[in-house]
């Protein structure tokens, strides 16, 4: 089975510029988190999304938004980007949601924001 | 925020030598959860503890839970070079859904 795919792997861009990324689940996985992982914060929740629904956000500005299609594969869009944006983006899908699933990372977009 | 704070940051050992990695959280958890990241790649799922257990086992690895101390451990037994990466652990809420809050991780070294 193929693993979880993110496109693209690196992204360069400018300031106020806005960004979407993609991910593809495992076949039949449902549920597709995302993490946004800096240096100085770590790793932090973005959203997940299950069967199309945002199931949980994370403390975020609405500047980040996702969704989910109905093939459960998931974008997140980033509007009016800014320094700080500059991170790895890591999305994980489960078989369905919930606390005790094991989640799959993809290899992650890497974002530079100038 | 974070919910987990690993300890130590950083451990180097020799290869063979046994590495453990400390945990400790805030709330109460559903479950807790350990992650292995090579070089800034995408994370490895290790092993999963619930709330109600104590100590795992899996290959080489062994975690222990105290949910008292609210405290985990990541003992991996006779280090390898290819053991050396960051580790993480993650722990579960109690609320629907698949959020996990992530520590800020320990960076372990392996040298042959």
């Amino acid at each position: 089975k193929a693993g979880v795919t993110q496109t693209p792997r690196y992204l360069i861009k400018t300031r106020g510029q806005q960004v979407t990324l993609s991910c593809s689940p495992i076949s039949g996985h449902r549920s597709v988190s995302w993490y946004q992982q800096t240096p100085g914060q770590g790793l932090q929740f973005l959203f997940e999304y299950f069967s199309e629904t945002q199931r949980n956000k994370g403390n975020f500005p609405g500047r980040f938004s996702g969704r989910q299609f109905s093939n459960s594969r998931s974008e997140m869009n980033v509007s009016t980007l800014e320094l700080g944006d500059s991170a790895l983006y890591l999305c994980a899908s489960s078989l369905v949601s919930g606390p005790a699933e094991t989640q799959y990372f993809g290899p992650g977009t890497r974002l530079l924001v100038l | 925020s974070q919910q987990g704070e690993e300890d130590p940051q950083a451990l180097s050992i020799q290869e063979g030598e046994n590495a453990t990695m400390n945990c400790s959280y805030k709330t109460s958890i559903n479950n807790l959860q350990w992650y292995r990241q090579n070089s800034g790649r995408g994370l490895v799922h290790l092993i999963l503890i619930r709330s109600n257990e104590r100590e795992k086992h899996s290959g080489r690895l062994r975690v222990t839970l105290d949910t008292s101390k609210k405290s985990s451990s990541l003992l991996i037994t006779a280090s390898r070079a290819a053991d050396t990466a960051s580790y993480f652990c993650a722990t579960a809420g109690h609320k629907a859904g698949t959020a996990l809050i992530f520590g800020k991780g320990t960076t372990l070294s392996v040298s042959s």
